[in-house]
């Protein structure tokens, strides 16, 4: 089965970090980009970060750029993202997304996992 | 940054027609994508490229886009499809991949 499994969530106070990951199965982790995108409570989808395949190019917004690193181990299936210097703003459910380049050479998300929340409070 | 403008909400009855439009830049040409998010779950995608459907998407689902504006059509709407949809696009050229603020749908 297709799938994108994420974990790692959970609660950390402003300043703190945290390491979500994604498990990938049903399909070559290695051939596609992957991306994290997330949700704040009650508002509406953003995009976060996004690795190639092979780990090699990355892309962030600017709302985490300096903050969050994103990362691939190819040989496990498994996408990451470590999170440092979090704020309260930070708060979400975050989403593992799988990206897809269409024919008219656009990146888009085809395949989603289910989310793993992230609270920042003290 | 690039923009995309939805409207809050749209309600229709079961069985008639629903459509939620998003507008943003006309030029450059940019493609929509459209996700359904259905309360509790994760996006789907029901749209891409403004109007090709995925496998597995029902008919009853279209897309289309003139100038400034894309529209997802809901033909003939039934319960399940109440969600929260929202549009996507982005310029590659600039690494900006950009939601809309989402539309709620209610069906009922």
């Amino acid at each position: 089965e297709v799938q994108l499994v994420e974990s790692g969530g959970g609660l950390v106070q402003p300043g703190g970090s945290l390491r979500l990951s994604c498990a990938a199965s049903g399909f070559t982790f290695t051939n596609y980009a992957m991306s994290w995108v997330r949700q704040a409570p009650g508002k509406g989808l953003e995009w976060v970060s996004t690795v190639s395949g092979r780990g090699t190019s990355t892309y962030y917004a600017d709302s985490v750029k300096g903050r969050l690193t994103i990362s691939r181990d190819n040989s496990k299936n498994t996408l990451f993202v470590q999170m440092n210097s979090l704020r309260a703003d930070d708060t979400a459910v975050y989403y593992c997304a799988r990206d897809r380049l269409s024919m008219t050479g656009d990146w888009y998300f085809d395949l989603w996992g289910s989310g793993t929340l992230v609270s920042v409070s003290s | 940054s690039y923009d995309l403008t939805q409207a809050p909400s749209v309600s229709v009855s079961p069985g008639q027609t629903a459509r939620i439009t998003c507008s943003g830049d006309a030029s450059p040409k940019r493609y929509v994508y459209w996700y359904q998010q259905k309360a509790g779950q994760a996006p789907v995608l029901v749209i891409y490229e403004d109007t090709k459907r995925p496998s597995g998407i029902p008919e009853r689902f279209s897309g289309s886009s003139s100038g400034a504006m894309a529209t997802l059509t809901i033909s003939g709407a039934q319960v399940e499809d109440e969600a929260d949809y929202y549009c996507y696009s982005t310029d590659s050229t600039k690494n900006d991949r950009v939601f809309g603020g989402g539309t709620k749908l209610t069906v009922l």
